[in-house]
């Protein structure tokens, strides 16, 4: 079975500072990993994608996140943020179970962006 | 393109009455559809999924149900609600793509 841990549920940083929010993942086969951020009163926008090739996918908003097979992550990083980034973060894995592609997520990351 | 609907935004409802929450998806056919929860400081719950047509799995037993009547239609119902199942409500596909689309979700209130 897949699971994915946010060992950090919220993380306050200053404005311009860099930000790294932790994702770790397990599946017993090949996976597609995703990050996603939630406005307050929103769904859920997705901000990058992991499905092969380059470990380093770049996503909007100046996001990026890298993917390490051997460590099981995928952490996300931003090197400046902004007041406008506070918001709560998804990690997720989607596997192919039973026939179709189900989506897994962890338990969300508050980033809070201090002026 | 694709879209997804679901409504309402925002409901509040007394203990004990009935639920139905809609979710439909336009632009794509046959999807599979999800329904999450999100309570306060619990991350996403899934509740629901389905794969097809009548075809419902449910991830976690609970006071709720769902029905896919058609193809990009998935409704969230509960005969008498609970003040338990007050939270953030949140309708998803995914199919071609991989990647998970949501609705804006349905902020639920039990009274």
């Amino acid at each position: 079975a897949q699971s994915v841990t946010q060992l950090d549920s919220q993380v306050p940083v200053f404005e311009e500072a860099p930000v790294e929010l932790r994702c770790n993942y397990s599946s017993s086969v090949s996976v597609y990993l995703f990050w996603y951020v939630q406005y307050p009163n929103q769904g859920l926008q997705l901000l990058l994608k992991y499905l092969s090739g380059s470990t380093l996918v770049k996503g909007i908003n100046g996001f990026e996140a890298e993917f390490n097979k051997s460590q099981t992550s995928f952490h996300l990083r931003k090197p400046s943020v902004h007041i406008s980034d506070t918001a709560e973060y998804f990690c997720a894995v989607s596997d192919l179970v039973g026939g179709y592609q189900k989506v897994t997520f962890g338990t969300g990351t508050k980033l809070q962006v201090i002026p | 393109s694709q879209t997804i609907h679901q409504w309402p935004a925002t409901l509040v409802q007394p203990v004990g009455s009935p639920l139905s929450l809609e979710c439909t998806v336009e632009g794509t056919s046959n999807p599979n559809l999800y329904w999450y929860r999100q309570a306060a400081g619990r991350g996403l719950q899934l509740l629901f999924y389905s794969v097809g047509i009548g075809q419902i799995s449910s991830e976690v037993p609970q006071n709720l149900s769902a029905s896919r009547p058609q193809d990009r239609q998935f409704i969230l119902s509960s005969k008498k609600l609970l003040l338990s199942d007050s939270g953030f409500y949140l309708c998803a596909w995914n199919g071609g793509p991989v990647e998970a689309f949501f609705g804006q979700g349905t902020r639920l209130t039990v009274v």
